[in-house]
């Protein structure tokens, strides 16, 4: 089981561009890395997944160095919404049981 | 949306006492995660059951199980409740193994 390292809290501004960074210096060869966000009450919701290099959907990019020790999730221009905690996750695509949330990042955007 | 149903939504009960909480995965979804989330905490991870098997086992306590149903709604039974089992409870359901997990809005439980 791959462990995760995230910061526990981070503060920025709205419309600037925020990078959270996480450690995974286990990652196995099968493992994949998976972001989600959560509100406040709310169940967390799939953000972004990759196995290397870069992906990109409609709200974040993901980069994944060459060897994959850790990754960082990027959000472009954030606004006040984007308040939440985001969560890395490393799991194994093959076998699910080894996906386990940690404690997150608490993202703060400021006005 | 996101296709996973809980029941109920809330609710409040006495410490010592018995209560089922119950979620329905995604049409098609086989797999079924519990979680634990209380006050300011990360999601603790309980179980996971697979098409009627329980497949992981996370830090659940002995009081608290769970279960699937052939028609893979699943149930979580908590038990001899304690003040501090107070906590918002979410479900998740996988179409595929290691996928994208699917939440449900949770049932907020408080014990008195």
């Amino acid at each position: 089981l791959a462990k995760t390292t995230q910061p526990i809290s981070m503060d920025s501004y709205e419309g600037q561009e925020v990078n959270i960074t996480c450690s995974h210096n286990n990652i196995a060869t099968n493992d994949y890395i998976t972001w989600y966000q959560q509100f406040p009450s709310q169940g967390p919701r799939f953000i972004i997944q990759g196995y290397k290099t870069k992906v990109t959907n409609e709200v974040a990019s993901l980069f994944i160095p060459a060897d994959r020790k850790s990754s960082t999730l990027s959000l472009p221009r954030v606004s006040l919404s984007d308040t939440a905690v985001y969560y890395c996750l490393v799991g194994d695509m093959e076998r699910d049981d080894k996906i386990i949330f940690g404690k997150g990042t608490r993202l703060h955007i400021l006005p | 949306d996101s296709g996973v149903t809980q029941t109920p939504k809330h609710l409040i009960t006495a410490t010592g006492q018995r209560v089922t909480l119950r979620c329905s995965p995604r049409s098609g979804d086989l797999s079924v995660y519990w979680y634990q989330q209380s006050l300011d905490q990360g999601l603790q991870f309980l179980i996971q059951y697979y098409n009627g098997e329980e497949r992981a086992k996370g830090n659940i306590l002995e009081r608290f199980s769970a279960q699937q149903f052939p028609d893979l709604h699943s149930e979580l039974n908590l038990s001899s409740l304690e003040l501090g089992d107070s906590a918002l409870y979410f479900c998740a359901s996988t179409r595929l193994a290691g996928g994208e997990q699917y939440f449900g809005p949770g049932t907020r439980l408080t014990v008195l």
